[in-house]
C-alpha cells in the first residue's frame, strides 16, 4: 500500500517563530488532508489539499503532486499549536479511498 | 456547519463485553468510515461503508468487529467481545462521494479503554 512519511518526527519551537513540515507519500494521490490532533485526542481539520496551495490565517499548506509531497507552514506559532499534526493521503488506486495516514509531526510551542 | 458526532466521548469496558460506538455522519453524506488510534501511535483504517455494505476493511476489522447503518442516520461500530489491544480512540467519518477529489470529515472520536 501507499506510505507516508512526515518530517521531523518531534518540533520544539519558541513562541513566534515559524516552521515547516513535510508530508512525503509513495504514489499518486486524489486525497490529501492535513490534521492537528490536540491535546484532548480530537483530529480537527486544517487543510484538505491534493494539490495546490491554500492558506488559513497563519497556516498554509501547499501540495505538489506530480513530486508526491505536501508541506505545511506555521508562522508566528503560538503556544495553542502545540500537539501532533497527521498528514493522510488516499491513493489514486486505493479501492475504497481509505485515508492512509503518517506518523505525524509532534510540536512543541514554548511561550 | 455540518459535523460529525460521536458517542459515547468515553468508555469504560470490561475485556470480554460486546461494546457499540455509535457515530451521527453529516446528514448528506452517503460514505462512511471508521479509524482507531493506539495511544502514542498513528491513526489506522479499520472499514469503509456504503450503500449498506463494506467497501474495504483492513486487516484489523476481524470477525470480532461489525458496522451497520441502523437508521437513516446512524452508523454504528460494534466490538462483540473487547480485548485489552482494543483499547484505542475510535474515530468515525464521512464523505458526499469516493471517486475523484472529496474530502473526508472526522468525529470528535470515542476514547475506549478495555479493563
Amino acid at each position: 500500500g501507499i506510505q507516508v512519511e512526515q518530517s521531523p518526527p518531534d518540533l520544539i519551537l519558541q513562541e513566534g517563530a515559524n516552521s515547516t513540515l513535510r508530508c512525503n507519500f509513495s504514489d499518486s494521490v486524489n486525497n490529501l488532508q492535513w490534521f492537528h490532533q490536540n491535546p484532548w485526542g480530537q483530529l480537527i481539520n486544517l487543510f484538505y489539499i491534493p494539490s495546490g496551495t491554500k492558506q488559513n490565517g497563519r497556516l498554509s499548506a501547499t501540495t505538489v503532486a506530480t513530486e508526491r509531497y505536501s508541506l505545511l507552514y506555521i508562522s508566528s506559532s503560538q503556544t495553542t499549536d502545540s500537539g501532533v499534526y497527521f498528514c493522510a493521503v488516499a491513493a489514486f488506486k486505493a479501492a475504497g479511498n481509505k485515508l492512509t495516514f503518517g506518523g505525524g509531526t509532534r510540536v512543541l510551542v514554548k511561550p | 456547519e455540518p459535523e460529525v458526532t460521536q458517542t459515547p466521548s468515553h468508555q469504560v469496558t470490561q475485556m470480554g463485553q460486546e461494546v457499540i460506538l455509535r457515530c451521527v455522519p453529516i446528514s448528506n453524506h452517503l460514505y462512511f468510515y471508521w479509524y482507531r488510534q493506539i495511544l502514542g501511535q498513528k491513526v489506522e483504517f479499520l472499514v469503509s461503508f456504503y450503500n449498506n455494505e463494506i467497501s474495504e476493511k483492513s486487516e484489523i476489522f476481524d470477525d470480532q468487529f461489525s458496522v451497520e447503518r441502523p437508521d437513516g442516520s446512524n452508523f454504528t461500530l460494534k466490538i462483540r467481545s473487547t480485548k485489552l489491544e482494543d483499547s484505542a480512540m475510535y474515530f468515525c467519518a464521512s464523505s458526499d462521494r469516493q471517486r475523484g477529489p472529496y474530502e473526508q470529515y472526522f468525529g470528535p472520536g470515542t476514547r475506549l479503554t478495555v479493563t
